[in-house]
């Protein structure tokens, strides 16, 4: 069965700073793997994601992820933070019939 | 090109009474999905539709959770006798036929059930 783990509940870092978010996943079949943004009280808002091609993926607003096998991970990367990326932040594995699989979200602040 | 819309976008409920959700997907996407989130944790999959069709639904979806999707189009979400542990946010969501692992969600209808 799928899973995916986010380390970090809140991430906190400063403005300008490089953004790091941890996701790592577990599932049996080469997996296709999603970033989600979501702002306070709005949907999900697709950043990115990964369906074995590049292994390096870039999405919107400057983010981009690296699919890595070996370690089962899917991290988030942004080399300079703005204050509007403060939101909340969901890694996703889709499954059997593509129903996805979350983690429990990272809190992205970005103090001034 | 409009996104996924969901009506309404808030709801307050006392407990015990029925609720309907509608969503509306990206025009020709054949699939829909529901998600349940609450407060603090990701989502949770309750169903979801192939065209018309329900082909799949969560253990997460009690006998008091019904939806629909009549003619593959708009879709359905009721609550009977809603409890307190229904409260969260019903998100929906819909993926094209040529692009099915990629869904695409609506704002979201928050449920407070009183």
């Amino acid at each position: 069965a799928q899973s995916v783990t986010q380390l970090g509940s809140h991430v906190s870092v400063s403005e300008g700073a490089l953004v790091l978010l941890r996701c790592n996943y577990s599932s049996s079949v080469p997996p296709y793997l999603f970033w989600y943004v979501q702002y306070p009280n709005q949907g999900l808002q697709l950043l990115l994601k990964y369906t074995s091609a590049a292994t390096l993926v870039k999405g919107i607003n400057g983010f981009e992820a690296e699919f890595k096998k070996s370690e089962t991970s899917f991290h988030l990367t942004k080399p300079s933070a703005h204050m509007s990326d403060a939101a909340e932040y969901f890694c996703a594995v889709s499954a059997s019939n593509y129903q996805l699989i979350w983690g429990a979200g990272t809190k992205l602040i970005i103090k001034p | 090109d409009t996104g996924v819309s969901q009506d309404p976008r808030h709801k307050i409920t006392k407990r015990g009474q029925n609720v309907t959700f509608r969503c509306d997907p990206i025009s020709e996407h054949n699939r829909l999905y529901w998600y349940r989130q609450t407060l603090g944790q990701g989502p949770e999959f309750l169903t979801y539709f192939q065209n018309e069709a329900q082909l799949e639904k969560s253990r997460l979806l009690s006998d008091r959770f019904s939806a629909e999707r009549p003619k593959g189009s708009f879709s359905t979400l009721e609550i009977q006798r809603t409890e307190q542990g229904d409260s969260a946010m019903y998100l929906c969501a819909s993926s094209p036929l040529a692009l099915q692992e990629t869904q695409y969600f609506g704002p979201g209808t928050r449920l407070l059930v009183l």
